[in-house]
């Protein structure tokens, strides 16, 4: 199985400051169509989980620009630019290029 | 995108359960869907996933040979059948549309407990 393993697990900020969440997986997520099939997920609490960020770096509707994705192969970054209080919540890489399908473990962010 | 979740129940360990998904707001046969699940305090676990036609299916090694996915197209429903149910399958369970899951529904509870 594809392990996906997520950086930090835990992420204090401070409201209007940047964030970075890195994720990186045990292989390379490039399918052989040449897509990267690595999303990233946030869980607001007590709310179901909703994808951001699908292929690397596209972000789905209604998601705010201050969020974006980058990174290739087995190496992935997620970014909030100006944190804001509506963002905390957990936040979890996944990949599906193989199966079975991965999650990371979760990276907690809050206000400090 | 509506998904709405249902059939979740507290169970005995070896018993069975279906639990039923309700799509809408989107063309269901063509879109494959999924399973996810949650434990409390827990990450989230990919547990099963079936194409658009329902001729293909994937399941996580931890529920393959007793959970069965399926779909009935005509009525934009998918399930899962849980089968020889264990304390460590006590989870929510979402159902999540599309092979990169776009949309997720609320969730419904599955407790296994004597």
């Amino acid at each position: 199985d594809v392990v996906m393993t997520q950086s930090p697990l835990s992420l204090p900020v401070t409201l209007g400051q940047p964030a970075s969440i890195s994720c990186r997986s045990s292989q390379s997520l490039v399918f052989s169509d040449g897509n990267t099939y690595f999303h990233w997920f946030q869980q607001r609490p007590g709310q179901s989980p909703r994808r951001l960020i699908y292929k690397v770096s596209n972000r789905d509707s209604g998601v705010p620009d201050r969020f974006s994705g980058s990174g290739s192969g087995t190496d992935f970054t997620l970014k909030i630019s100006r944190v804001e209080a509506e963002d905390v919540g957990i936040y979890y890489c996944m990949q599906t290029t193989y199966w079975p399908r991965t999650f990371g473990q979760g990276t907690k962010v809050e206000i400090k | 995108v509506q998904l709405l979740e249902s059939g979740g129940d507290l169970v005995q360990p070896g018993r069975s359960l279906r639990l039923s998904c309700a799509g809408s707001g989107f063309t269901f046969n063509t879109n494959a869907l999924n399973w996810v699940r949650q434990a409390p305090g827990k990450g989230l676990e990919w547990v099963s996933s079936i194409s658009g036609s329902g001729n293909y299916t994937n399941y996580a090694g931890s529920v393959r040979g007793r959970f069965t996915v399926y779909r009935d197209n005509s009525k934009n429903m998918l399930y899962l059948q849980l089968n020889s149910l264990r304390a460590e399958d006590t989870a929510k369970y979402y159902c999540a549309k599309g092979w990169s899951l776009d949309s997720l529904g609320q969730g419904t509870l599955v407790t296994v407990s004597s």
